[in-house]
């Protein structure tokens, strides 16, 4: 079993749609949960990080974290055409600083 | 958060040949990482530099083939050795915090 799964996708959805983009994990030592966005021929982008369970907003996104599901879920609401990119939820472990990453989701927003 | 220049962004070099990928970053930083991206793919980790010590290879990677360099707390090199096709992938180093870690925008590298 990987650390980190991810829904692979691809996921394609209208302009102005939610989106939900999932991830679940199998070490409970994870403690930072990011997600990241990235364009193609680009590096990820930090979209957003929490180390709690509950949700995070920042403007059109939320970042939701249930740590006894150990479930991780991004949510981009009125969804438009410059969203479209791979996601990728990665989890920290605190103890060595390192990232694992999901296998990323690629979204495509139809205008 | 930490800026990322890596450099070359893109190379196509000859089997059995060895390529040196810099990367600076604008801030003193602790812990630096090196990834490999095959296209379409997630981020595999090779190698976390730390400035003063031997980079830590994860399992699959070793010394001879990727040999890594940290000089300081802004730069870092990593050196893909003896390439063959297979080594033909996106390599992206990484720094910054727990608090969020930077990429930089990655070498594409093709061996022929």
């Amino acid at each position: 079993q990987k650390e980190v799964e991810q829904d692979p996708g691809p996921l394609s959805v209208p302009e102005g749609a939610i989106v939900s983009l999932n991830c679940t994990y199998s070490n409970s030592a994870f403690q930072y949960f990011m997600w990241y966005r990235q364009y193609s021929r680009k590096g990820p982008e930090l979209l957003m990080y929490t180390y709690s369970s509950g949700n995070k907003e920042d403007g059109r996104f939320t970042a939701q974290v249930d740590k006894s599901s150990k479930y991780i879920s991004l949510f981009i609401r009125d969804s438009q055409p410059s969203d479209s990119a791979t996601y990728l939820c990665a989890i920290l472990d605190f103890g060595n600083e390192k990232l694992t990453f999901g296998t990323g989701t690629r979204l495509t927003i139809i205008p | 958060s930490a800026v990322i220049s890596q450099k070359p962004s893109r190379d196509i070099c000859q089997r059995g040949t060895s390529l040196t990928i810099q990367c600076q970053v604008d801030s003193q930083v602790t812990m630096m990482f090196w990834y490999r991206q095959q296209p379409g793919q997630s981020l595999t980790l090779i190698a976390t530099a730390n400035q003063g010590s031997e980079a830590t290879y994860e399992s699959g990677f070793v010394i001879d083939k990727f040999p890594i360099s940290r000089p300081n707390l802004t730069f870092s090199t990593l050196t893909v050795s003896n390439m063959s096709p297979e080594d033909s992938s996106i390599y992206l180093c990484s720094a910054g915090t727990v608090y969020g870690y930077t990429f930089g925008s990655g070498t594409r590298l093709t061996v022929v």
